[in-house]
C-alpha cells in the first residue's frame, strides 16, 4: 500500500470557485504533514504545514484527521494563478524523509 | 545567493557519457536529498545525506553515484545512463532533527540521455 494516496485529479474549475483536496495516508506513526505545490516544470514549493487543529492561510485551509489518517486543502475564491498540482507530503518518525503523493492537478478557468 | 541552486539546469547526454549534477544549499541546512521525478509519476526518493553522512539509500542503480562533501554542497555523479533515466532531477535540503521536516527543493535539473 502506498505511504500517501491522492486523487490525481485533474480538476477543471472556473475562477471564484471553491475546491477541496483529499489525501490518505497509510502509517499511523506519522507526525508531519504539508502542502506542497508544484507549477509546471518547476520544483515543488512548500504551501502549508497541516496542523492537528486544522490552520488556514488566507484562501487556504488545511484540515487533519488522524483517526481516519486523512488531510485536506481548501481553496476558496480559486484564482487562475492557483492552477498547479498540488501534493500531499507525509512526514514520520525513524523514517529519514518525506513520503510525497503523486499530486492533484487544478486547472481554474476564466 | 540564496535558497537552493542547482547546476546545469539542463543536461542532454549519450549513454557513453560521464557528467555531474551539482546542488548547492545555502540556507544552512544539515540534510540534502536526492530525487527524481519522471513524467506523470510522483517524486521517487534517491539518496538522503544527514550531517554529511549518506543514510538511504532507495535501491538506485550504481550508474548513479553521490556525494556529500560538506552540509551545503551535493553532486550525482552519472555514468552508462540509460534513455529511462531522462527526468527532472530535484535536490533538496532540510534541518535535522527532525527527519521529516519540510524540504526546500532546487529549480531541478532536466536531464536527456540519448
Amino acid at each position: 500500500r502506498k505511504e500517501v494516496e491522492q486523487d490525481p485529479g485533474p480538476f477543471n474549475v472556473p475562477e471564484g470557485a471553491t475546491v477541496a483536496f483529499n489525501c490518505t495516508y497509510s502509517n499511523s506513526a506519522s507526525q508531519s504533514f504539508f502542502w506542497y505545490r508544484q507549477d509546471c516544470r518547476k520544483e515543488p514549493k512548500l504551501l502549508m504545514s497541516v496542523y492537528s487543529s486544522g490552520n488556514e492561510d488566507g484562501r487556504f485551509t488545511a484540515q487533519l484527521n488522524r483517526a481516519s489518517q486523512y488531510i485536506s486543502l481548501l481553496i476558496r475564491d480559486s484564482k487562475l494563478s492557483d492552477s498547479a498540482t498540488y501534493l500531499c507530503v507525509v512526514g514520520r518518525w525513524g523514517a529519514n524523509n518525506l513520503f510525497f503523493g503523486t499530486g492533484t492537478r487544478l486547472t481554474v478557468i476564466p | 545567493e540564496t535558497g537552493v541552486t542547482q547546476t546545469p539546469r539542463h543536461l542532454v547526454m549519450g549513454m557513453t557519457n560521464k557528467k555531474s549534477l551539482k546542488c548547492e544549499q545555502h540556507l544552512g541546512h544539515n540534510a540534502m536529498y536526492w530525487y527524481k521525478q519522471s513524467a506523470k509519476k510522483p517524486l521517487e526518493l534517491m539518496f538522503v545525506y544527514s550531517l554529511e553522512e549518506r543514510v538511504e539509500n532507495n535501491s538506485v542503480p550504481s550508474r548513479f553515484s553521490p556525494e556529500c562533501p560538506n552540509s551545503s554542497h551535493l553532486f550525482l555523479h552519472l555514468h552508462t545512463l540509460q534513455p529511462e533515466d531522462s527526468a527532472l532531477y530535484l535536490c533538496a535540503s532540510s534541518q535535522e532533527p527532525p527527519l521529516n521536516n519540510e524540504q526546500f527543493f532546487g529549480p531541478g535539473t532536466r536531464l536527456t540521455v540519448l
